[in-house]
């Protein structure tokens, strides 16, 4: 299976302070994507990476992209508590009927 | 800005009923999506459409079918609602290109079934 797996499950942090995720992957990909989800809403798009890229900046988001050892990380700088909220990695791959795969999100705490 | 609205944020229903889940986007997208989210399993793809009445089966499709009739409405029907479908449904659109592109996302219907 190409699902992302995150690392860690649960992250808790002091506001100010970075917080770093971990995405693995099995098979090779177009492209990774990192979305954020609020508590019982829907998932917003952060950030893609394509598989050609090594590293992508948003704002206070910095995304890398490993294709040799299959595997991405997300870094939130200068974390605040509105960053509270689930956070998924998604792979896509090029091809007919491809879709994206996502994992099962980290967990990620900012305490005020 | 992409909007993807869906029918209802909760919803009740009792086994054995036929439940339809409705999902509109205004962007003109091609591709649209339809995931149950639960927890521990985070989220598993049911059904996605590529165009008008075209549809395709994802990992999970039993007891699921859908219906685009149209290119901004995508429609998942529970034919037979059990116990075993109570979870948070998320519909989703993109631009063409499976796979390549963001999704947008509503912003979900958590569906119980009793």
């Amino acid at each position: 299976s190409q699902q992302g797996e995150e690392d860690p499950q649960a992250l808790s942090i002091q506001e100010g302070e970075n917080a770093t995720m971990n995405c693995s992957y099995k098979t090779s990909i177009n492209n990774l994507q990192w979305y954020r989800q609020n508590s019982g809403r829907g998932l917003v798009h952060l950030i893609l990476i394509r598989s050609n890229e090594r590293e992508k900046h948003s704002g206070r988001l910095r995304v890398t992209l490993d294709t040799s050892k299959k595997s991405s990380s997300l870094l939130i700088t200068a974390s605040r508590a509105a960053d509270t909220a689930s956070y998924f990695c998604a792979t896509g791959i090029t091809g007919a009927n491809s879709k994206l795969t996502f994992g099962k999100g980290i967990t990620l705490s900012v305490r005020p | 800005d992409v909007k993807v609205t869906q029918s209802s944020r909760y919803l009740v229903k009792r086994t054995g009923e036929k439940v339809f889940l409705e999902c509109v986007q205004d962007m003109d997208h091609e591709n649209m999506f339809w995931y149950r989210q639960d927890p521990g399993l985070g989220l598993r793809l049911i059904y996605f459409s590529y165009d008008v009445k075209m549809k395709e089966k994802g990992d999970i499709p039993e007891g699921y079918s859908v219906s685009r009739e149209k290119k901004e409405r995508f429609s998942l029907i529970l034919e037979s609602a059990s116990t075993n479908q109570t979870s948070m449904y998320l519909c989703a659109s993109s631009d063409a290109g499976l796979g390549t592109y963001e999704q947008y996302f509503g912003p979900g219907t958590r569906l119980t079934v009793t």
